[in-house]
């Protein structure tokens, strides 16, 4: 079946410490998206990549950092600069064919 | 600048009413797409609808509508004759064309009572 996954559902760290949030897309879509969520919320955009090997920064790029080295892959890296990293994380992907993105089913983050 | 909004955070209604959910956007731009998506409960969002702005038909799927008007920048989604399993947050967005970015509304909140 094609989809985005995103792993692991939930993930718990200390303060201080880098976490890497994954995501995989195997729709052959050539964008890629990183979006952030805080309870009540909508959704704020923090990276996304057009092609690979770039990307551009989002509305709320502070803190965290990705790569695209290869089509399917756009791992989020939340680092400790992230003075508020405890939200909920979602991937998404889009064609330019078809416009619509299509998205994962998310990382809960909890950082203490 | 390129902005959406949905006014509505919250809406309740009891099951089998009819409900609509507004949103209102903001371009200059010629040629955009709009689209509504579902988040449930579990957090996946779930794309419902594109339109595209050469289009203004509105559509009907099952119990779901859209009115998509042009004239007062507004794609306004109706769901007719609520389910409790309508019961989730509504999102609508905007994506000019020529970019990949996506400019996301607020959200509507919408609880179906049983």
């Amino acid at each position: 079946d094609g989809g985005i996954t995103q792993s692991p559902k939930y993930l718990f760290r200390k303060e201080g410490q880098n976490v890497t949030l994954s995501c995989e897309q195997n729709l052959n879509h050539d964008a890629m998206y990183w979006y952030r969520q805080d309870p009540g919320q909508g959704l704020r955009l923090i990276y996304y990549s057009q092609i690979v090997n770039d990307f551009q920064k989002g509305d709320i790029a502070e803190g965290y950092s990705v790569s695209r080295e290869k089509k399917e892959s756009f791992p989020l890296t939340v680092t400790s600069a992230q003075k508020n990293p405890t939200a909920f994380y979602l991937c998404a992907s889009s064609s330019s064919g078809t416009h619509e993105q299509y998205f994962g089913p998310g990382t809960r983050l909890t950082v203490t | 600048a390129q902005k959406v909004t949905q006014a509505q955070t919250e809406i309740s209604v009891v099951e089998k009413e009819d409900v609509t959910l507004d949103c209102v956007y903001e371009t200059r731009d010629t040629t955009y797409y709009l689209f509504w998506y579902k988040q449930p409960p579990s957090g996946e969002l779930v794309f419902l609808i594109r339109r595209n702005s050469f289009d203004e038909q509105n559509e009907i799927s099952g119990r779901y509508s859209w009115n998509f008007q042009k004239s007062t920048s507004s794609f306004n989604f109706t769901i007719t004759a609520s389910q409790v399993v309508d019961s989730a947050v509504y999102f609508c967005a905007l994506r000019l064309s020529g970019t990949y970015k996506y400019i996301f509304g607020t959200g509507t909140r919408l609880k179906v009572l049983a």
